[in-house]
């Protein structure tokens, strides 16, 4: 079965610490897509990074990085220099379907980013 | 700019009341999608559309059933509203580009008395 798994219910970080939220996944398939999107309290769902599974280095965007170890099946989001506006929901998802573009997703992290 | 827009942000319906939720994308996008979000949970697929008039079951549909007959509208009805569909609903629509992200709308929290 298809799934992604998020532990963390919540964290806790310092602002200006880097913090990283875990996503393990699960499939047979060779040929997956991982995705990282943030949901502040206002609602909306932000996408924020993207991970291929034949991409030979992990993504980065910006102060986002996904370390993607894949013998693992893990797809862990790092976000350097966390600011209070990081604070929100974060979903980790994995396209299962890539006609459908059809996506999964964990249960959520709640990050919390104290100053 | 990306828009996808859902209709109600917040609606309170009565147990057995039909309930309509409508998503419109201005994106010319082909898939559109509807998910729930609760608490512990995450998001769960309930249907998706490829096409006009197209439509797929998601991982519940138990409950729920969907409209498409405009490519930018996707709708989303409870027949008869349980309690136990008091949620966020989520509409989103594929983006068409290399990385395939989905565009979302703020959602639709729903509460059944």
């Amino acid at each position: 079965a298809q799934k992604i798994t998020q532990t963390q219910p919540g964290m806790f970080v310092q602002e200006k610490e880097a913090v990283t939220l875990d996503c393990t996944y699960d499939t047979s398939d060779p040929s997956y897509g991982l995705f990282w999107y943030k949901q502040p309290s206002s609602g909306e769902m932000i996408f924020l990074i993207y991970q291929g599974s034949y991409d030979q280095q992990n993504a980065t965007e910006g102060r986002y990085s996904l370390n993607f170890q894949k013998a693992k099946k893990s797809a862990n989001l790092v976000i350097s220099a966390s600011q209070l506006g990081d604070s929100a929901m974060y979903f980790c998802a994995m396209r299962v379907d890539q006609g459908a573009q059809r996506l999964v997703f964990g249960q959520g992290t709640r990050l919390t980013i104290n100053p | 700019d990306v828009k996808v827009t859902q209709s109600s942000r917040y609606l309170v319906k009565r147990t057995g009341e039909k309930v309509f939720l409508e998503c419109v994308q201005d994106m010319d996008h082909e898939n559109m999608f509807w998910y729930r979000q609760d608490p512990g949970l995450g998001l769960r697929l309930i249907y998706f559309s490829y096409d006009v008039k197209m439509k797929e079951k998601g991982d519940i549909p138990e409950g729920y059933s969907v409209s498409r007959e405009k490519k930018e509208r996707f709708s989303l009805i409870l027949e008869s509203a349980s309690t136990n569909q008091t949620s966020m609903y989520l509409c989103a629509s594929y983006s068409g580009t290399n990385t395939g992200e989905l565009f979302f709308g703020e959602g639709s929290r729903l509460t059944v008395l």
